[in-house]
């Protein structure tokens, strides 16, 4: 059982750069979000989406942009990387309404991003 | 606004002693749900348990109780008979609508050290 894969697990950027951090999920799961873990701060909502070409900002958007062009897939595109976005990223799924427990998340294993 | 407070930064505890883990709550929403997750040093996340508001039980998994106390908005973990593998990073997640959508918002994490 694959769940939520995301890649790359870590990543050395240059302020400036660009990248993006991919998510697939197998689960035929409509809810897919990304959030960054930062120390102190939990874990913060950067963009979601409610299916297949349907996305909306979260708590902290900025430099950051989605996609979803299909059901499995959610990448994570950092435009112009600043050490502010250091960080570890988490992508999660969940099914829609009628899950036992509506809201429950399933994250992938989370990617760590060192922004020089 | 949707609120999730964890006032223990850092707890310590002896083997096979019960732990009790604070998380207290605001929302106006009637329908919510409230998530604990367990992140061990390893990274990833792991769904312990979960509680409706709807929901007139207290919410058990194995050593793992939530005590709801919906006047008081709190929804404390329970873990009882500790063990050397519960040390870890534990957070409290509450499910309600945001801006139209539902979202889990986090709170800022406990971290639970069980000591031989």
């Amino acid at each position: 059982n694959a769940g939520v894969t995301q890649t790359p697990k870590f990543q050395v950027l240059k302020t400036g750069q660009s990248m993006t951090l991919q998510c697939a999920q197998d689960m035929n799961h409509e809810y897919m979000s990304w959030y960054r873990q930062d120390p102190g701060m939990g874990l913060r909502l950067i963009h979601y989406s409610v299916g297949a070409g349907i996305t909306d900002q979260g708590e902290v958007p900025n430099g950051y942009n989605v996609s979803r062009s299909t059901t499995e897939d959610f990448p994570l595109r950092l435009l112009s990387a600043a050490p502010s976005q250091t960080s570890v990223y988490f992508c999660a799924s969940s099914p829609g309404t009628g899950a036992r427990r509506t809201g429950e998340l399933f994250f992938g294993e989370g990617s760590r991003l060192t922004v020089l | 606004a949707q609120k999730i407070t964890q006032t223990q930064p850092g707890m310590f505890v002896q083997e096979k002693e019960a732990v009790t883990l604070d998380c207290t709550y605001d929302t106006s929403d009637p329908s919510y749900g409230l998530f604990w997750y367990k992140q061990p040093s390893s990274g990833e996340m792991i769904f312990l348990i979960y509680q409706g508001s709807y929901d007139q039980q207290n919410a058990t998994e194995g050593r793992y109780s939530l005590n709801f106390q919906k006047a008081r908005k709190s929804a404390n973990l329970v873990i009882s008979a500790s063990q050397l593998g519960d040390s870890a990073m534990y957070f409290c997640a509450m499910r309600g609508i945001i801006q139209g959508a539902q979202k889990l918002v986090f709170g800022q994490g406990t971290r639970l050290t069980i000591n031989p």
